[in-house]
């Protein structure tokens, strides 16, 4: 069965500091993986995909992650954090070929101090 | 173009009753997907509808069910409410174009069960 594991309930940074979240996932074969971001009381928007080919994704908002084969990872980065991206960030997997079933790690709620 | 759409936004029920949650896909789209978000936690599949049918179904009992339309928008009941099913409940849905397998989310419809 597939599975998404994400370590870090929550995460503080300063504003312009860069940031890492981290995603693992468990999945028989090579997963299409999703980073999803959901402000308070909001529905999930997309920051980035993958399907295939380069294995590091640029997204919206400055975000880019890099899908690791061997280490089952594909962790979040941003440079320069601002305040407005305070929120909760879901990494999920889904199987290749078909917008079927997404399954989604528990999240991690980004803090942002200035 | 409006994207996913869902109603109503919010909705307080009594144990015992049943719901009907409702959502419109994005124009283009023909596939629905809908999941549970208990509080603090990832989205869980429910189940997914494609051409009327239910395609897939995620570890929900019976008393989830729901139903397409030839329109493409679909409906969630969820009947012998339980205090448990207090969640966010989001529509996503997925393209025609079948080498593009992001799901696109609603906003969610806000159920509490007291």
């Amino acid at each position: 069965a597939q599975s998404v594991t994400q370590p870090d309930i929550h995460i503080t940074v300063s504003e312009g500091a860069s940031l890492e979240l981290r995603c693992n996932y468990s999945y028989g074969a090579t997963p299409y993986l999703f980073w999803y971001v959901q402000s308070p009381g909001q529905g999930l928007q997309l920051l980035l995909k993958y399907f295939s080919g380069d294995t590091l994704v640029q997204g919206i908002k400055g975000f880019e992650a890099e899908f690791k084969r061997s280490q089952s990872s594909f962790n979040l980065r941003k440079p320069s954090v601002h305040w407005s991206d305070a929120a909760e960030y879901f990494c999920a997997v889904g199987p290749t070929g078909t917008a079927s079933k997404l399954t989604f790690g528990t999240g991690t709620r980004l803090q942002v101090t200035l | 173009d409006a994207g996913v759409t869902q109603s109503p936004t919010h909705l307080i029920k009594t144990r015992g009753q049943q719901v009907t949650l409702r959502c419109s896909p994005k124009s283009g789209h023909d596939t629905v997907s809908w999941y549970q978000q208990a509080l603090g936690q990832g989205p869980q599949f429910i189940f997914q509808y494609y051409e009327e049918e239910e395609r897939q179904r995620g570890n929900f009992p019976d008393r989830f069910s729901g139903h397409q339309f030839p329109n493409y928008s679909s409906e969630l009941n969820v009947n012998a409410l339980l205090l448990g099913d207090s969640a966010l409940y989001l529509c996503a849905s997925s393209p025609l174009d079948r080498s593009d397998y992001e799901q696109y989310f609603g906003p969610g419809t806000r159920l509490t069960v007291t």
